[in-house]
């Protein structure tokens, strides 16, 4: 079992609909990351928190240290949202290195 | 302010070849690290710098593999003797340190794709 699980693997929505991604781990951490990969683009860091929620635009990331989970929430989704989202924890005690989620791809048409 | 580069941004190379990937770092940043993105795969560490401090080396997939850091800043990640395997994306990423057990936020650079033929 992945240290890291996100669900959906994949998730396509309609414009205007609200997107959730969910992340769970089974270690302790230090911080929880999420990242955004476009198509042959880079790697961008959208949150790192370690303890309730963050707002960055559009987009909320929230995290329950007690049931290790976090969840992406994008509302009012629009086409350039698609991408690929990558939850990351930071193990606790650790160099901190990142742990990956295997990503979650979502393509939003418009 | 400049943001991580990596050098080159495409290699191709063949079997058995040795090869040299450059990560330049945000200026001031003294954590920087290193990660592998294989085709359908996701991100994988291989190692991680801090300061003085001794290397994380426990990503390395094998003693093919090796890494250093120069003046605490430009960090150079060597393959040896490659193989089909290592075909991938070498990613670099470098942030601010605070303190031991403090992760802060990862500036990612554009990545080395790497093809071994």
């Amino acid at each position: 079992k992945n240290e890291v699980e996100q669900s959906p693997q994949n998730l396509t929505a309609q414009e205007g609909e609200f997107i959730t991604i969910n992340c769970s781990y089974s270690v302790g951490i230090s911080a929880l990351h999420w990242l955004q990969q476009h198509p042959g683009g880079g790697i961008v860091s959208l949150f790192m928190l370690s303890s309730g929620k963050k707002k960055h635009g559009r987009l909320i990331a929230t995290i329950n240290i007690q049931e290790k989970h976090s969840s992406l929430h994008i509302p009012a989704s629009h086409p350039r949202d698609s991408a690929v989202y990558i939850c990351a924890v930071g193990i606790e005690g650790g160099s901190e290195k990142l742990v990956f989620g295997k990503g979650t791809k979502l393509t939003v048409n418009p | 302010g400049a943001g991580v580069s990596q050098s080159p941004s495409n290699k191709v190379t063949e079997k058995g070849k040795d090869v040299e990937l450059r990560c330049d770092p945000i200026s001031g940043h003294t954590a920087l690290y290193w990660y592998r993105q294989s085709l359908g795969q996701g991100l994988e560490f291989l190692i991680y710098f801090q300061g003085n401090s001794a290397p994380d080396k426990s990503g390395l997939p094998s003693d093919r593999f090796s890494a250093e850091r120069t003046g605490g800043s430009v960090s150079t990640l060597t393959i040896q003797r490659t193989q089909q395997e290592d075909s991938a994306v070498y990613l670099c990423a470098s942030s601010f340190f605070y303190g031991k057990y403090f992760t802060d936020t990862q500036y990612f650079g554009p990545g080395t794709r790497l093809t071994v033929l």
